[in-house]
Order: C-alpha cells, then sequence, then structure tokens
C-alpha cells in the first residue's frame, strides 16, 4: 500500500471553470475525509465519508462543491464554476472506521484559479 | 463548536535543543483525542503523537512528548534534542469522543530548527 494519492498535484484553471480532484485512500481504510487548506492557515474541514456514505458536510461548503465516493474506494471532488477565492490546496485522508487512531493524509492538490 | 487554539503562530529552536510548542481547546466533553501532526515544506502531513483523554499518563513518541492538562485544556508538544529535519508546521488537532467524526485543527505554529 503506498499512502493516500491525489491527482493532480497541481492544478490552474481559469476562473468559471469545473475543477474534479480525485483521491484513493490506503485500502483498509473505510473513512475518507476532504479538507482545504490556504497558506498559514490549518486544515479547514469540507466533508468526510464512511464507506460510500457521506456524514457530514461543512455549512461553510457552498453549493458548488460536490463530492462522491462511489463503492466506498476513491473519491472524488468536484468544484464548480471556480471563483479566485477557491484557490487552496485541497486535502485528502483516510482513516480506521473512528479515526480516533489518526488519519493519514496525502500530498494534496494545490489548486490555482486565475 | 470545538475550537483549537495555538497561541505562537512561529517557534525557533537551536539544533539540539528542547522547544515546546503550546496548544489549547475547548470542549464541554469528557472523552477525546489529540494529535500533533507535522507538515513539513513537501506540505503532506505527518501524525506526530496522539493522546487520548481518558488516559493520565503523558504519550510519548521518541523525542516527542506531551503534557496533557485535562483540567486546564492544554495540549503542548515537546521536542527534545531539535533536528533540521524537524523544520516544519505543526498543527495541534481535536477528536470528539462522542461522535469520531471530523478533526479539528488548530492555526498551527511553524517551528524553525537552526544550526
Amino acid at each position: 500500500d503506498t499512502g493516500v494519492s491525489q491527482d493532480p498535484r497541481h492544478k490552474i484553471t481559469k476562473r468559471g471553470q469545473n475543477v474534479t480532484f480525485r483521491c484513493d485512500p490506503i485500502s483498509e481504510h473505510n473513512r475518507l475525509y476532504w479538507y482545504r487548506q490556504t497558506l498559514g492557515q490549518g486544515p479547514e474541514f469540507l466533508t468526510y465519508f464512511q464507506n460510500e456514505a457521506q456524514l457530514e458536510k461543512s455549512r461553510l461548503l457552498s453549493d458548488r462543491f460536490s463530492a462522491e465516493r462511489p463503492k466506498g474506494s476513491f473519491s472524488t471532488l468536484e468544484i464548480q464554476r471556480t471563483e479566485q477565492g477557491d484557490s487552496a490546496m485541497y486535502l485528502c485522508a483516510s482513516s480506521l472506521p473512528t479515526g480516533r487512531e489518526g488519519y493519514t493524509f496525502g500530498s494534496g492538490t494545490r489548486l490555482t484559479v486565475v | 463548536a470545538q475550537t483549537v487554539t495555538q497561541s505562537q503562530p512561529e517557534m525557533s529552536v537551536q539544533e539540539a535543543e528542547t522547544v515546546t510548542l503550546s496548544c489549547t481547546y475547548d470542549t464541554s466533553e469528557n472523552n477525546y483525542y489529540l494529535f500533533w501532526y507535522k507538515q513539513p515544506p513537501s506540505r503532506q502531513m505527518i501524525l506526530v503523537i496522539r493522546q487520548e483523554a481518558y488516559k493520565q499518563q503523558n504519550a510519548t513518541e521518541n523525542r516527542f512528548s506531551v503534557n496533557f492538562q485535562k483540567a486546564a485544556k492544554s495540549f503542548s508538544l515537546k521536542i527534545s534534542d531539535s533536528q533540521l529535519g524537524d523544520t516544519a508546521m505543526y498543527f495541534c488537532a481535536f477528536l470528539r469522543g462522542s461522535t469520531l467524526g471530523r478533526l479539528y485543527f488548530g492555526r498551527g505554529t511553524q517551528l524553525t530548527v537552526w544550526p
């Protein structure tokens, strides 16, 4: 197992375009989390899944953001009609069922909206 | 809502010395978990150490140890014999025991270890 994989590592897009990111968790982990991080800040929670069920979604998340985890394996995070304020590092993490052992993070996807 | 506060935006320490990073949190729960994560310039977050609130003994992982003061809601990280590779952003994080859902992160402390 190579850990949590995120693709792409970097994405530059024009304002108004849609973007989609992918996360492949550790295979034994049934929990998967998405966070957003801007420079100099701590990770900000977006949403998380247990298997294919989306259990929580941040109220800060606008309806332009959607996440899926079909079949409880990999997950995708889509941002529609991107805005400059969406520029950030998008982090994916996975964990065992309770998360109390801690998360394993991926390397992140750096999004730049121009 | 749970809050995690890291009051030191930046810290620096000389190689081989000891440094302590501070973290306080606010919760009404009695059962929870606390974590310190390290984020080197490569940006991948790595778990450094974890503490279960119902355990009185402070966690230790090699050169890293915590001072967990439950009544004061304080969870500091001590790094002994600092190494250049310890240079990173350090985040304190909180997990509610009642829901075991999302982690709540502080804003981080940038630690620089200099020769």
